[in-house]
C-alpha cells in the first residue's frame, strides 16, 4: 500500500464511450500526476498538477481531460478513445514538485478500449 | 531534458550483493538522480534519491560520483523479490522523465 489508490482496477470500454478514472491520495501531498504506460515503452508522464493547478500538459490529446478538485483527489475523464489508448494509466503523488521529492504511485487502471 | 543511460538487463544471483549502474553525462547542478523500481504488474516504486552524497536507506544504497555524471544503486543483498525493472532518473522541476530502465533477473 502506497498510500494512492486508483479506481478502476480495469475498464473495457468502446470508442463511443465516456468514463472516467479516478485517484485518490492519502498522504497529504501537494502535487498529483497521471502517467501513461503501453506495452514495451517507457512511462509517458501526461499531466502534472501543484495545488490543484495544472503545470504541465504533456501534448496529450483533448480526448483526455484531466480534473484536480482539491490535492486529494484526481481524475482523468476519457471520451471518443482510439484503440492505441490501450495503457496502464497510473497516478501519482508527491509533497512538492517531482524533481526534488520521491513520487509515490498508485496500482494503476488497466484500460482496453475496443 | 537531461537523460541517462542504463544497460537493458542484468542478472544477479540472490542473496549477492547487486550494483546498478547509470550514466547521466548532461546533469545540470540542480537535477536530483533517482531510482525507482517497477515489478511485475505494479505501479513504480520509490527507492533512493540523492544531490550529490551517497545515500543510504532500508532499500537500497545509492553512490553518486564526484563529477555527478554516474551513479550506481547498490542492493546489499538481492532476494527474487527484487526482480523488476530499475530506473534511474534526472529529477528536475515538476517531472520525472522515465526511460527504458535496467531489467534485473535475480536466479536462485
Amino acid at each position: 500500500e502506497t498510500g494512492v489508490t486508483q479506481t478502476p482496477r480495469h475498464l473495457v470500454m468502446g470508442m463511443t464511450n465516456k468514463k472516467s478514472l479516478k485517484c485518490e491520495q492519502h498522504l497529504g501531498h501537494n502535487a498529483m500526476y497521471w502517467y501513461k504506460q503501453s506495452a514495451k515503452k517507457p512511462l509517458e508522464l501526461m499531466f502534472v498538477y501543484n495545488f490543484k493547478e495544472q503545470t504541465e500538459n504533456n501534448s496529450v490529446p483533448s480526448r483526455f481531460s484531466p480534473e484536480c478538485p482539491n490535492s486529494s483527489h484526481l481524475f482523468l475523464h476519457l471520451h471518443t478513445l482510439q484503440p492505441e489508448d490501450s495503457a496502464l494509466y497510473l497516478c501519482a503523488s508527491s509533497q512538492e514538485p517531482a524533481g526534488v521529492y520521491e513520487q509515490y504511485f498508485g496500482p494503476g487502471t488497466r484500460l482496453t478500449v475496443t | 531534458d537531461a537523460k541517462t543511460t542504463q544497460p537493458n538487463s542484468m542478472e544477479s544471483n540472490e542473496e549477492e550483493p547487486v550494483h546498478l549502474p547509470c550514466n547521466h553525462s548532461t546533469i545540470s547542478g540542480t537535477d536530483y538522480i533517482h531510482w525507482y523500481r517497477q515489478l511485475p504488474s505494479q505501479g513504480p516504486e520509490y527507492v533512493i534519491h540523492g544531490l550529490t552524497s551517497n545515500v543510504n536507506n532500508r532499500m537500497a544504497s545509492l553512490a553518486i560520483a564526484e563529477d555527478r555524471k554516474s551513479s550506481t544503486l547498490i542492493l546489499h543483498r538481492a532476494t527474487l523479490r527484487d526482480a523488476a525493472v530499475y530506473y534511474c532518473i534526472l529529477g528536475a522541476g515538476n517531472m520525472l522523465t522515465f526511460g527504458g530502465g535496467t531489467r534485473l533477473m535475480v536466479k536462485p
